[in-house]
């Protein structure tokens, strides 16, 4: 059962455009919401991360946009560049004390045209 | 620092066959989890070790086993494989249990036949 639903699939931007992909949960159990990003061939490299009591988190080019009522959160990312063209996933972490299943979304694949 | 190392990088199977995984964490790092990465189901936590003993688990069968030794390198075993179990295993490992920051090693591809 997806308890994280990640859209869209794939995404194709413009290099300087900005990249918006967003994510919904539902156990309300999870308390952090980290942002990876996969290059072919290579692990998950975790790139940003909010937790629930935050609306708005930004690193450089990189915001994470948190709707705790909606049980939702994006990734924006802004000015893309073609080095951004990799798979994004979106997860959700379990708070401590209950049953620890991290769980991600399916991934977005990210292509940035020169 | 090293990274997460993972041996080998691809693996070919068949049906009902067994295989064992080998995963060496971050220097320091006491805690490793096991995903399973498909196109279809994206990334599926197996489960998590620490000190040498299974702490958390997915929802998995069985057939999906681990252990991790006292240098706290682990090993993952599928075993009577599925055509299904085809799929790329992500090692993550982390300072501590049920950390929210996890270091993921590139990963072995496995192909069963």
């Amino acid at each position: 059962q997806q308890q994280v639903k990640q859209s869209p699939q794939s995404l194709i931007v413009q290099k300087g455009g900005i990249s918006i992909i967003n994510c919904a949960y539902e156990n309300t159990a999870f308390d952090y919401f980290p942002w990876y990003q996969q290059f072919p061939g290579k692990g998950p490299a975790l790139l940003i991360a909010i937790r629930p009591d935050v609306s708005e988190k930004k690193e450089g080019r990189f915001t994470i946009s948190f709707n705790k009522s909606a049980k939702q959160f994006s990734l924006h990312i802004m000015d893309s560049q073609p080095g951004d063209s990799a798979t994004y996933f979106c997860a959700a972490i379990p708070a401590s004390g209950g049953s620890y299943i991290p769980t991600f979304g399916r991934g977005t694949s990210l292509i940035v045209h020169p | 620092k090293a990274g997460v190392t993972q041996t080998p990088r691809y693996l070919i199977k068949t049906r009902g066959q067994q295989v064992t995984l080998s995963c060496s964490p971050i220097s320091g790092h006491r805690s490793v989890s096991w995903y399973q990465q498909t196109p279809g189901q994206g990334l599926q936590f197996l489960f998590e070790y620490f000190s040498e003993t299974q702490r958390n688990k997915g929802n998995f069968p069985g057939r999906f086993s681990g252990r991790q030794f006292s240098n706290s390198r682990s090993e993952m075993n599928v075993s009577t494989l599925e055509l299904g179990d085809s799929a790329l295993y992500l090692c993550a490992s982390s300072i501590i249990i049920r950390a929210e920051t996890q270091y993921f090693g590139p990963g072995t591809r496995l192909l069963v036949l």
